[in-house]
Formats: structure tokens, C-alpha cells, sequence
């Protein structure tokens, strides 16, 4: 399977601290994105970083990537109660293929 | 409309009955994916259309299972004789997938109970 995970699988932490999410893949990729999901609804995209590229910034978001070990970090600073969603690594691997999701990681941020 | 919607919302339907979740694309997006979600769980990839290309099919559960797009727009997921097994939320997403921009936009998703 080319499905990414997520790790850890759930995350609890105080607001203002920094929550750092993982990703890994199996096979060589086109790009991977980051979204983030609400109550079991529809996913937004948060940021997309391409094979080319090891780091991006958005607002508050910071991502990593390496291809080498075949992974991702998406990291949260100055996390706050809002931010408190699951949230998803997808990885489009080549050409004419589906995004593939992982299983996703489960923040809390308390207040 | 501006986002992707997905009707209905809910379904509740009994077991052994045939159901049709329906996905409306933004407009303009050639590739649309049917992923399924289990309560707490990963999405699951379904099914993948793209522009004029055969859908790749190839994470349908079962032959139960089955999905079409006309006109390159609306979608249709059917799930023929449903099974308790199928409660899930269904979600629909489009993306432009031209020029780099492989984004996807999701709906709101259809949460499907078999009783």
C-alpha cells in the first residue's frame, strides 16, 4: 500500500505549546499535502510541499520534508484551542494518480 | 455554487437496500475522488476520475460498489444490497490537477447508517 502514517496518533498539549505531527510513505512522490479535518467533515488543505522542496512556511505552519527517509513533519506553533482537530498527510505519487491519505493524528489543545 | 457539495447529508437506510450518494464538483475541476472514513479512522480511497481517462477503480471494497461521472461533472456513488459494514461517511473531493495545482476540495460528506 502506498498509504502514508501519521504519528503519534493522538496528541494532547497546552495552548501556546508547539505540536509536531509526522508523516512517512512508502514510494517515491510527485508532492505531499497536509490537511486538516473538523468533526468528522470535509477536510481542508493546509499547505503542499513538493519533492524538490525541504521546507515551507504558512503563518503558523511549518513543513519538512525528506525524501531520503521518506518523510514529513508538520509542525503548529503557539498552538491554540482552535487548532484542536485531526489532522492528514496525503501523498500524490506520480502522474495520473489518486491522493493517497494517511490515517491521521488526533490534536487536542487544551486552554 | 463554490464548493463541492454532496447530497444528502445523512442516510439512513436498511440493510439489503440500494443507495446513491451524489457529489457536485467545483466547476472546472477535472479529477474527483470518492474516499470512505470510518468513525475515527483514515480515509480509505474509493474511486478516481479524471478528465476523459478510465476511473481508476481499483479501491472499491467489493462489485457492491460502483460509481459513474457524466459530462465530466456530477458524480454518482451506488452501493448495491448495503451491508452494516458500509456505515461510514462518504466524501466526496474535486481537484483542477492542471499545472501543478493538485489541491483537493472536499465536500461536506454524506454519513451513510445501515440498520
Amino acid at each position: 500500500s502506498q498509504q502514508g502514517e501519521e504519528d503519534p496518533q493522538a496528541l494532547s498539549i497546552q495552548e501556546g505549546e508547539n505540536a509536531t505531527m509526522n508523516c512517512s510513505y512508502k514510494t517515491s512522490i510527485n508532492n505531499l499535502q497536509w490537511y486538516r479535518q473538523n468533526s468528522g467533515r470535509g477536510l481542508v488543505h493546509l499547505i503542499l510541499i513538493r519533492s524538490n522542496e525541504r521546507e515551507k512556511h504558512s503563518g503558523r505552519l511549518r513543513v519538512t520534508l525528506d525524501t531520503s527517509k521518506k518523510s514529513s513533519s508538520l509542525l503548529i506553533t503557539a498552538s491554540r484551542a482552535a487548532d484542536t482537530a485531526s489532522y492528514f498527510c496525503a501523498t500524490l505519487h506520480s502522474g495520473n494518480t489518486p491522493l493517497v491519505f494517511g490515517k491521521g493524528t488526533r490534536l487536542s489543545v487544551i486552554a | 455554487g463554490a464548493g463541492v457539495s454532496q447530497s444528502p447529508s445523512n442516510k439512513v437506510t436498511e440493510k439489503g437496500k440500494d443507495v446513491e450518494l451524489r457529489c457536485d464538483p467545483i466547476s472546472g475541476h477535472t479529477a474527483l475522488y470518492w474516499y470512505r472514513q470510518s468513525l475515527g479512522q483514515g480515509l480509505e480511497f474509493l474511486i478516481y476520475f479524471q478528465g476523459n481517462s478510465a476511473p481508476d477503480k481499483s479501491g472499491l471494497p467489493s462489485d457492491r460498489f460502483s460509481a459513474e461521472r457524466t459530462g465530466g461533472s456530477v458524480s454518482t456513488l451506488t452501493i448495491q444490497r448495503t451491508q452494516q459494514e458500509d456505515s461510514a461517511v462518504y466524501l466526496c473531493a474535486s481537484s483542477p490537477r492542471r499545472g501543478g495545482n493538485t489541491e483537493a476540495f472536499f465536500g461536506q460528506g454524506t454519513r451513510l447508517t445501515v440498520v
